[in-house]
C-alpha cells in the first residue's frame, strides 16, 4: 500500500530534550516536506527536500533541522524543543509537481 | 497579502444537500495548481481534488467538484449529496510554478463543515 508514515504519532516531551520525528514514504517520490499546523494558521512549511541530499528552508524553519540521506526518509529534528513548537506536524511527499500525500500527523507537546 | 483566503465561518449543511466551500487565491504566476484537502477529527489530511491553472474544464472527483473561476481567482469546492462523514475541516491550497524550485503548498486557514442529519 502506497503511504507516508510518521513516528511517533504522539509525543510529550520537555523543553530542551532533543527529539526526532521520522517520516518515510514507499512511493519513490522525489519531493518531501514538513509542515506544522496551528489553530487559525492552517499549515505552514518548515523544510522541504527536492531529492536526496537536497534540502532547503520553508516558511518557518527556526528551531528545526532535517536530513535526506535516503530517498524514502526525511526525519525532522528538534535539537532543543521549546513550548512554541507544540503543534501538529505533517510530513508529505510527491513527485516534483504532483499532488502531495500526507502522513497521519505527529502531535507534539513540549512542556 | 494572503495567498489563499478562506473566510467562511463554520458551515452547516443538511444531509443529502449540496454545499459550496469558498476559496480565493492570489498569485502572479501563470502556472499554478489548486488543491482541496479534508481533515476529519482524526487529524489526517486527505487529498480530495486538484485543478491546474491551464485546465479547460472544472475538476470533478465523485461527489466533489471544483468551481474554478480563473478571472475571479476563485476555486470553490462543491460537495454534492452531503453525508455525515463529510463533517470535517476543509483546506484549500495552492502550488505555484510548473517546475518550481519548491513544490510548497500554501494553505488557507480552513473551513469547518458540519453535516446535520
Amino acid at each position: 500500500e502506497a503511504q507516508v508514515t510518521q513516528n511517533p504519532r504522539y509525543l510529550i516531551t520537555v523543553t530542551g530534550k532533543k527529539l526526532t520525528v521520522t517520516c518515510s514514504q514507499n512511493m519513490n517520490h522525489e519531493y518531501m516536506s514538513w509542515y506544522r499546523q496551528d489553530p487559525g494558521l492552517g499549515l505552514r512549511q518548515i523544510y522541504y527536500s527536492m531529492n536526496v541530499e537536497v534540502t532547503d528552508k520553508g516558511d518557518v524553519p527556526e528551531g528545526y533541522k532535517v536530513s535526506r540521506k535516503e530517498k524514502r526518509n526525511f526525519p525532522l529534528i528538534l535539537e532543543s524543543p521549546s513550548p512554541n513548537q507544540t503543534s501538529l506536524y505533517f510530513c508529505a511527499s510527491s513527485r516534483l509537481t504532483d499532488t502531495q500525500y500526507f502522513g497521519p500527523g505527529t502531535r507534539l507537546t513540549v512542556l | 497579502a494572503q495567498k489563499i483566503t478562506q473566510t467562511q465561518p463554520g458551515m452547516f449543511v443538511q444531509e443529502k444537500e449540496a454545499v459550496t466551500l469558498d476559496c480565493t487565491y492570489d498569485t502572479s504566476d501563470p502556472s499554478y495548481g489548486l488543491f482541496w484537502y479534508k481533515q476529519p477529527s482524526s487529524g489526517e489530511m486527505i487529498f480530495l481534488i486538484y485543478q491546474g491553472s491551464y485546465d479547460q474544464q472544472n475538476a470533478t472527483e465523485g461527489r466533489y467538484s471544483l468551481n474554478f473561476q480563473k478571472a475571479r481567482k476563485s476555486a470553490n469546492l462543491v460537495i454534492s449529496a452531503s453525508q455525515l462523514g463529510d463533517s470535517a475541516m476543509y483546506f484549500c491550497a495552492m502550488r505555484e510554478g510548473v517546475n518550481g524550485a519548491n513544490s510548497k503548498l500554501t494553505f488557507g486557514k480552513g473551513i469547518t463543515l458540519s453535516v446535520r442529519p
